[in-house]
């Protein structure tokens, strides 16, 4: 089984939409989640931090639910500079500080 | 403050050749964490060092090896190329949690 499974999509939306991504994460010592971005033939940025009580940047929500080892990112009011692949990830610091992402998810936003 | 560099940005070999590649860690960061991330996938862990010591490894064969210099740059060596070696490979410097992911270096295998 995979450390993060994501649904790879594509998802394709339309400007302005409201899109979510979900994640799951297997190892429930994991303690650290993040949500990156990466634009084609580029590295990976750090879009936001995730914590169990939730946080929202922006445009930008994220939801950590430990009991089910979930993780959403939810982006409100898409804009055409949304357009990227998104990737869930997941760290553990007991097993050395290595990140664990998802496939990663790609968002197209449509204009 | 100067980010983390990889080098070179891009690279042809041949199958069975030897590649190394380079990774300038961004000023205060002591970790350095490579990634091998093949197209449509994730950036899988290959290894990681801290101090110039090999501080976690990933699931990738022997002939993938490292080295880490006292100034924390890096170099990721791979000998005996595979098609399958053709890759993105990102190497991330970090202190702590703070990580920051070089561009990359886009190997071909052919």
């Amino acid at each position: 089984r995979k450390e993060v499974e994501q649904d790879p999509g594509p998802f394709n939306v339309p400007e302005g939409a409201t899109v979510a991504f979900n994640c799951t994460y297997s190892n429930s010592a994991s303690q650290s989640f993040f949500w990156y971005r990466q634009d084609c033939r580029k590295e990976p940025k750090l879009l936001m931090s995730v914590y169990s009580s939730g946080n929202e940047d922006g445009r930008f929500t994220a939801q950590l639910n430990r009991a089910s080892q979930y993780i959403s990112l939810l982006i409100r009011d898409s804009k055409l500079s949304d357009s990227a692949t998104y990737l869930c990830v997941v760290n553990n610091w007991n097993t050395g500080n290595q990140f664990y992402f998802g496939t990663g998810t790609s968002l197209t936003v449509i204009p | 403050e100067t980010g983390v560099t990889q080098s070179p940005t891009h690279l042809i070999k041949t199958r069975g050749q030897q590649v190394t590649l380079r990774c300038s860690s961004q000023s205060g960061h002591n970790t350095v964490s490579w990634y091998q991330q093949a197209l449509g996938q994730g950036p899988q862990f290959i290894f990681q060092y801290y101090r110039e010591e090999e501080n976690g490894r990933g699931n990738f064969p022997p002939r993938f090896s490292g080295l880490q210099f006292p100034n924390y740059s890096s170099e990721l060596n791979v000998n005996a190329l595979e098609l399958d070696d053709s890759a993105l490979y990102l190497c991330a410097s970090s202190l702590g949690q703070n990580y920051t992911f070089g561009s990359g270096t886009r190997l071909t295998v052919v």
